[in-house]
């Protein structure tokens, strides 16, 4: 079955450390991998996306995520985390490029000043 | 990026009473719309998928005529949960999407619905 997975229920950094939020996924094809972030009680906003090319792409809020094939990775990270970054982060992928997101469970970011 | 209205933000009702929350497109025409739920520090369940002009297409053990849905415009779709429970109780987020390649979907804000 096709699935993601984020394995950490939670993440703890400190403000001004680098953080990373892990992401692996097991389905078939070449895969549209996206990363959506989650205040509480609000709707998702997308951070970024690869669909092909270069292996590292940049998204907003100065987040950044690699692209892993042969170990079907897709970590999400940050040089220095600020105390806004804390929030859900969720993981997608589309598999079929049917529009149909498979979700992470997602991982929830908590950054100490 | 595009956006996406959802209306209500969030909604109490009483048991047995039916919520209609609706999803907007404001910038663009979205072909496809999608409606989640989500519990409480879990992960989106989708719900069903629905394409303007034609039936939604519900996931497993999701039940059509408790969630309705209609998408009669290219950038409204609703969702009406009918003779709503306690149990329906719930975060309900919706996306909508262009239908254009590579591109990314865009979420509402979400709808808490306190059934009580």
């Amino acid at each position: 079955a096709q699935s993601v997975a984020q394995p950490e229920d939670q993440v703890n950094v400190a403000e001004g450390n680098p953080l990373t939020v892990k992401c692996t996924y097991s389905v078939s094809g070449n895969p549209y991998l996206f990363w959506y972030v989650q205040y509480p009680n609000r709707g998702l906003q997308f951070l970024l996306k690869y669909i092909t090319g270069d292996n590292l792409v940049k998204g907003s809020y100065g987040f950044e995520a690699e692209f892993n094939k042969s170990q079907t990775s897709f970590h999400l990270k940050k040089p220095s985390a600020l105390v806004s970054d804390s929030a859900l982060y969720f993981c997608a992928v589309d598999a079929g490029n049917n529009r149909k997101l498979i979700w992470g469970l997602g991982t929830s970011l908590a950054v100490n000043p | 990026g595009a956006v996406v209205s959802q209306h209500p933000s969030w909604v109490i009702c009483k048991s047995g009473t039916s919520v209609k929350i609706e999803c907007r497109s404001l910038d663009f025409q979205a072909t496809t719309m999608f409606w989640y739920r989500q519990f409480p520090k879990q992960s989106l369940m989708l719900m069903a998928t629905s394409n303007e002009g034609s039936k939604a297409t519900y996931e497993q053990g999701v039940e059509k005529d408790k969630f309705l849905i209609n998408h009669a415009s290219l950038t409204l779709s609703t969702l009406t949960v009918t003779s709503a429970h306690p149990e329906d109780s719930s975060f309900y987020i919706c996306s909508a999407d262009e239908g254009l390649t590579n591109t990314e979907a865009f979420f509402g804000q979400g709808t808490r619905l306190t059934v009580v």
